[in-house]
């Protein structure tokens, strides 16, 4: 597609509850990235894919959080057992090749999708 | 390790005066930084990009930030702002090998009449 597309752009669940982000990054990225926004704290990274595989994991906050990315293109995050904590703007970003090989710096990022855990 | 820090959490100027946001870096080795803005409710964008090259840089809509190591800073500036330019900006920095972008924690501008 033209951009990164993400869904859903707000999620208001309950406690306790699963939820899963999509992310659809740009056609022929290889690279594609998940962070988080949260109120005045900038922006934190959560896990980096190159094709299908997770070289960097590191920002993932718990086990309650994963990730997949299918065919080289479409990304999952799913946070299981949602806690209040986990509120906040989910972000995806992608990149032609990852930052570690060339580095231009320049990520497209997506809209984000609100996650609201009540 | 990386890491910026972004001097003011707020920023407020009038139209048509000058802008100066305050970034702050540390990086083991040379590093590659950038600026990027967030308008309300949309997503990042690159603003500009320093990458070992000249160390003053132009970006869009008029932005430039100056590189300078002794100091290990990177502030941006704009000589005069627009109401359009109300929005969050980010410092990030970036080493070669690192497979991710460490961003600083945004000064909102705030621009009035």
């Amino acid at each position: 597609g033209a951009g990164v597309s993400q869904s859903p752009s707000n999620k208001v669940t309950e406690k306790g509850k699963d939820v899963e982000l999509r992310c659809d990054p740009i056609s022929g990225h290889t690279a594609l990235y998940w962070y988080r926004q949260s109120l005045g704290q900038g922006l934190e990274f959560l896990i980096y894919f190159q094709g299908n595989s997770a070289p960097d994991k590191s920002g993932l906050p718990s086990d309650r959080f994963s990730a997949e990315r299918t065919g080289g293109s479409v990304s999952t995050l799913t946070i299981q057992r949602t806690q209040q904590e986990d509120s906040a703007v989910y972000l995806c970003a992608s990149s032609f090749r990852g930052l570690a090989v060339a580095n231009t710096g320049e990520l497209f990022f997506g809209e984000g999708s609100r996650l609201t855990v009540l | 390790a990386q890491s910026v820090t972004q001097l003011d959490s707020h920023v407020s100027v009038s139209e048509g005066t000058p802008v100066l946001l305050r970034c702050n870096y540390s990086s083991s080795y040379s590093p590659s930084l950038f600026w990027y803005v967030q308008h309300p409710n949309k997503g990042l964008q690159l603003l500009l990009k320093y990458t070992s090259a000249a160390t003053l840089v132009k970006g869009i809509n008029g932005f430039e930030a100056e590189f300078k190591k002794s100091e290990t800073s990177f502030h941006l500036t704009k000589p005069s702002a627009h109401m359009s330019d109300a929005a969050e900006y980010f410092c990030v920095v970036s080493e070669r090998g690192y497979s991710t972008l460490t961003f600083g924690k945004g000064t909102m501008l705030l621009v009035s009449p």
